[in-house]
């Protein structure tokens, strides 16, 4: 099946801009939606259709998507970004949809 | 505002079925363009979709459970369920309901219940 690569974990200093990848193949061709789970609570998305806000996120969150790297950019990091982010996309040669390990964000 | 909550037994006995509820408030479960999903996270590994149900009964399955997994919607109770057979050590996750905001694979889970952790064990 699909497999969706993300690192285990970035780090980036208060103020700065933190980028998540997440890797697959062809991955550009697919909608691919971010979600945003903080320890004890369920996930929230962040991101949908490659780079598409839900309401109430706030426009630090952005995303792209090409070739076989999806992207997700958050700007102006604060303390309360921490958590881990996972990608998500539908496969559709195995008919289902398939996330990512997961990329925890470490605010300095 | 749109409210999902899990409910069911924290622990079930290996080779049981794990039955689980969902209750969405906020509301109605029979809008046309919703599915409804269920998701589930062992502890300290990827989230895991489990599979899908539309108001009408229709239902998308992941294929690795599929043989063990049984959907099921009470627009009565504004509730869907999940049936999980033969349940492992390996089933004992947090299990999450969620809303799907579209027809299509490509839709994302718009809302999350809180999820609820069942752990298999003797």
């Amino acid at each position: 099946s699909y497999v969706l690569t993300q690192p285990p974990s970035v780090s980036v200093a208060p103020g700065k801009t933190a980028r998540m990848t997440c890797g697959g193949n062809k991955i550009g061709t697919k909608s691919v939606h971010w979600y945003q789970q903080k320890p004890g609570q369920a996930p929230v998305l962040v991101i949908y259709d490659d780079s598409d806000r839900p309401s109430g996120i706030p426009e630090r969150f952005s995303g792209s998507n090409s070739g076989n790297t999806a992207t997700l950019t958050i700007s102006r990091v604060e303390a309360g970004d921490e958590a881990d982010y996972y990608c998500q996309v539908w496969d559709s040669t195995s008919d289902q949809r398939v996330f990512g390990g997961g990329t925890k964000l470490t605010v300095l | 505002q749109l409210q999902l909550q899990e409910a069911g037994p924290g622990l079930v006995q290996p080779s049981v079925t794990l039955s689980l509820t969902c209750t969405v408030s906020g509301d109605s479960i029979s809008v046309s363009s919703y599915y409804w999903g269920w998701i589930r996270q062992p502890p300290g590994k990827r989230l895991e979709w489990i599979g899908n149900i539309y108001f009408t009964g229709i239902t998308y399955y992941n294929p690795s459970l599929r043989s063990r997994v049984t959907m099921s919607v009470d627009t009565s109770k504004n509730q869907f369920s999940l049936k999980l057979s033969s349940v492992t050590a390996a089933d004992t996750a947090v299990y999450y309901c969620a809303r799907i905001p579209g027809l299509t694979g490509e839709a994302p889970l718009d809302f999350w219940g809180q999820g609820t952790l069942v752990t298999v064990s003797s």
